[in-house]
């Protein structure tokens, strides 16, 4: 069965410094989504982009956050100084179509910001 | 806005026993509902969905959830609980118009033996 691969699977960086989660979406699928789950907490919606633009963004992706289809595969969040609140769980989704027949989640990226 | 609660934050079964999970959705349309879990620090497993037809909805390792809209509810049961069912289960639901999920706080198993 198809599946959303991220990369890596745990990082971590200093405070302040720039970094970049990656996603692998299916590869007919057309919409892409980042969610942030902070530990123990719950799973919250960051951002969906479609055709090459954000078309939904939550409060929480702010000016320190972007995203980017590089290359027609990966699908990326970049996150431009990292503070410790940062520190969460990473998951990126896609969906071939509008609406959530198909809708899959990758297995995440753990983000600890030191 | 659409909302979820899941009001039991932590529950504790036998193993062997029934369990029902529940949740409560804000929507005035139909939503699309759905129930993921999640093993510590592993990502997130679709368990079930519903979007339409059948309210009675089959999914894997033995569960199942039942949508009544006049509860505005889709609780998860499973007959018959194992001890590899413990993990943090969310529900979810999305709306027509936007292509977000919006998640409840989790309800997290324990399974004694």
């Amino acid at each position: 069965e198809p599946e959303v691969t991220q990369t890596p699977s745990h990082q971590v960086t200093q405070m302040g410094q720039e970094v970049i989660l990656r996603c692998v979406p299916i590869s007919n699928h057309l919409y892409f989504y980042w969610y942030r789950q902070i530990l123990g907490q719950k799973v919250e919606f960051l951002v969906s982009f479609y055709n090459n633009e954000i078309s939904e963004k939550s409060e929480i992706f702010d000016d320190q956050f972007s995203v980017e289809r590089p290359d027609g595969s990966n699908f990326t969040l970049k996150i431009r100084s990292t503070k410790l609140e940062d520190s969460a769980m990473y998951f990126c989704a896609s969906s071939p179509g509008q609406g959530f027949r198909g809708y899959t989640f990758g297995s995440g990226t753990r983000l600890t910001v030191v | 806005a659409q909302s979820v609660t899941q009001p039991d934050i932590h529950i504790t079964v036998s193993e062997g026993a029934s369990l029902e999970l529940r949740c409560n959705y804000s929507y005035g349309a139909t939503p699309y509902l759905f129930w993921y879990v999640q093993s510590p620090g592993q990502g997130l497993q679709l368990l079930l969905k519903y979007f339409s037809g059948d309210t009675l909805v089959q999914g894997i390792k033995g569960f199942e959830a039942e949508f009544k809209r006049s509860q505005s509810s889709f609780n998860l049961r499973k007959p018959s609980v194992h001890w590899s069912d413990a993990a943090e289960y969310f529900c979810a639901v999305g709306a027509d118009n936007t292509d977000k999920l919006i998640f409840g706080t989790g309800t997290r198993l324990q399974v004694f033996p």
